[in-house]
């Protein structure tokens, strides 16, 4: 079946550090891949999605990269801020499913 | 002018009752979806509307029954509380069914029952 698997947390880094969250899939399709962020106390945003191989998403900094021949979609920000303190959730959509699956989440904290 | 919208936030109820959420969203899309996350912050799909036709239905208990009265809102109705159902519940909506197609989620409800 199709899964995510993502590097647990949480990832503690300081402010201007260098970001990456790992993700990886398996999927019996050809899937669109995700990565949204919740803040705390919030619900989920989309930050950034790859519908095909070799596609890059990227908003307010960060990227993602759909690699097909490793099964990857890694997160990654040159760097962070206080504000980029969330959970971030990895997330796939097969071809013909409606629904998303989801990576477990990593929680990231950034410190001053 | 909110997207995907939920009511109520917050939710503490006694095991055995009977509670409804409700979701809508102004965005016209054609899917809609419950989800729940667990204390863990684990995601889950539980159900998939679409045009008001129930089209995922993942192995959640006959308890949990959604109803969407018309395309924009997709309501949630819990018979019989556990201490087991206390979660966040998410509801969000897409576009379509296609895979490429995002899912826009509202803010949560966090359902305590004690």
């Amino acid at each position: 079946g199709n899964s995510v698997t993502q590097m647990e947390g949480p990832v503690t880094l300081s402010e201007e550090a260098f970001l990456t969250i790992n993700c990886t899939y398996t999927a019996t399709g050809y899937p669109s891949l995700f990565w949204y962020v919740q803040y705390p106390g919030e619900g989920l945003q989309l930050l950034l999605k790859a519908t095909k191989a070799d596609d890059k998403g990227s908003n307010k900094g960060f990227e993602a990269t759909y690699r097909k021949e490793t099964t990857s979609f890694h997160l990654e920000k040159g760097s962070v801020q206080v504000s980029d303190s969330a959970v971030y959730f990895c997330a796939l959509r097969d071809t013909g499913f409606q629904k998303l699956v989801f990576g477990t989440g990593t929680r990231l904290l950034v410190s001053p | 002018d909110t997207a995907v919208s939920q009511t109520p936030k917050y939710l503490v109820t006694q095991m055995g009752n009977d509670k409804s959420i409700k979701c809508e969203q102004n965005l016209g899309h054609d899917t809609m979806y419950w989800y729940k996350q667990d204390s863990k912050k684990f995601l889950k799909i539980m159900f998939s509307y679409n045009n008001k036709e129930l089209i995922i239905n993942e192995t959640v208990p006959n308890r949990f029954s959604p109803k969407s009265p018309d395309k924009a809102h997709l309501n949630l109705h819990i018979n019989s509380l556990e201490l087991g159902d206390s979660a966040v519940y998410f509801c969000a909506s897409s576009r379509g069914e296609t895979g490429s197609d995002t899912q826009y989620f509202g803010p949560g409800t966090r359902l305590t029952v004690l």
